[in-house]
Formats: C-alpha cells, sequence, structure tokens
C-alpha cells in the first residue's frame, strides 16, 4: 500500500533555529498538507498545497513558516525561527482530494 | 464555528463490547465527515466517512451515524477487539474545500 514518508522521525532544535521537514507524498496525489499535534491535543490543520502553490493556510501558518514542493517529489515545511511552542509531532499528508494518507510525522522538539 | 466537539475523551469497553463515540459540529457548510484511528506513533488513518446526504454508513465492524438535524454524528465499533484500542478522531471539510477540522480525539481501550 502507497505510504506518505516523513524525515526525521525526531528533530531536537534549538530555540531560534530554522528546521526543515520532509515528507515525500503518494506519488499520484495532487493535494499536499501539514498538520500539527501538540502532546496530547487534537490535531490542527497548518497548510494545504495545490498546483506549486499555497491553497489554503490556518492562522497558525504566519510568516515563520513556509512550505516547497523543490523537486517534484518531496514537499518540505520550514519553520524559520523555531520557539518552545513549535515544539509538536507534524503530519505531513496527501490526498487525490479527500481521503488523506498521513504519514507517521516528525516529532520536533524545540529546547 | 469551525468546531467539531467530541465525546468522550476516554473510553473503556470489554472484549466484545460496542464503542460508540460522538461528535457535534454548528457549522452546517461542512459536507464531510470522516473518522480516523491513530495508534500511538503513527500519523491518524482513514477509517470511515460519511457525507450528510446518508444517515449510515457501515463498513465491516464500523458504522457511522449521522443526525443532519441535531448536527451530530457518531461512530460505533461492534464487537470492539483489543486491537481496536487506540486514538479515534471524527473531522469534518467544508463544501469546496479539503483541510480538515479534527476533534480532541477519544482514547479507546478494549479490554480482553
Amino acid at each position: 500500500e502507497p505510504e506518505v514518508t516523513q524525515t526525521p522521525s525526531h528533530q531536537v532544535t534549538q530555540m531560534g533555529q530554522e528546521v526543515i521537514l520532509r515528507c515525500v507524498p503518494i506519488s499520484n496525489h495532487l493535494y499536499f498538507y501539514w498538520y500539527r499535534q501538540i502532546l496530547g491535543q487534537k490535531v490542527e490543520f497548518l497548510v494545504s498545497f495545490y498546483n506549486n502553490e499555497i491553497s489554503e493556510k490556518s492562522e497558525i501558518f504566519d510568516d515563520q513558516f513556509s512550505v516547497e514542493r523543490p523537486d517534484g517529489s518531496n514537499f518540505t515545511l520550514k519553520i524559520r525561527s523555531t520557539k518552545l511552542e513549535d515544539s509538536a509531532m507534524y503530519f505531513c499528508a496527501s490526498s487525490e482530494w479527500e481521503g488523506y494518507t498521513f504519514g507517521s510525522g516528525t516529532r520536533l522538539t524545540v529546547v | 464555528q469551525q468546531q467539531v466537539k467530541q465525546s468522550p475523551q476516554s473510553l473503556i469497553v470489554q472484549k466484545g463490547g460496542i464503542s460508540i463515540i460522538n461528535c457535534a459540529y454548528e457549522n452546517t457548510a461542512f459536507d464531510y465527515f470522516p473518522w480516523y484511528q491513530q495508534f500511538p506513533g503513527k500519523g491518524p488513518a482513514l477509517l470511515i466517512a460519511i457525507r450528510p446526504d446518508v444517515s449510515e454508513k457501515k463498513e465491516g465492524r464500523f458504522t457511522i451515524s449521522f443526525n443532519k438535524s441535531a448536527k451530530q454524528f457518531s461512530l460505533h465499533i461492534m464487537d470492539s477487539q483489543p486491537g481496536d484500542s487506540a486514538t479515534y478522531f471524527c473531522a469534518a471539510s467544508l463544501a469546496g474545500a479539503n483541510n480538515l477540522f479534527f476533534g480532541t480525539g477519544t482514547r479507546l481501550t478494549v479490554i480482553p
């Protein structure tokens, strides 16, 4: 069964540093997403990406966040200057429209 | 308005019993209601989904009941098994959009 692959599985970073989270969506999917889940809380939408541009974003997705599809297969989330409150599990997902497939997540710990 | 309220927060069911998880929403523009299952250390996995034009959808042991007038929907797991122990999230998306608004999750434990 096709999978969404995320790397790394766990990242620890110093506050103020930049991080890049990487994802390889399912190859025939057209829509790509990032969600986050703070420990013990609900899954929250960050951004959706279609046709090489952001289609929707939440209020969480402020200027410190950016997404890119640099080479037609990878989909990345960059956090420019990490804060302690950015510590969370970040999930990438892809879909043809509805019916997402989520990756296993990257646990980001900001210290 | 974009909130999806989920209850209970945790649920313990005997093996073979029925697990019932409930969700409620306010925004009548929601038109797609999926349920996701999440095991520890894994991403959410789509379990079953429904649209508001039907009142019930069944897939194996999993059934969604949908009450449009009450703006509520629920997941029923029949013959619950220890392998069903996981966190379950309801979600909703707006017509014409596909980003999901998730409920707060229900941790289900099925005891043998």
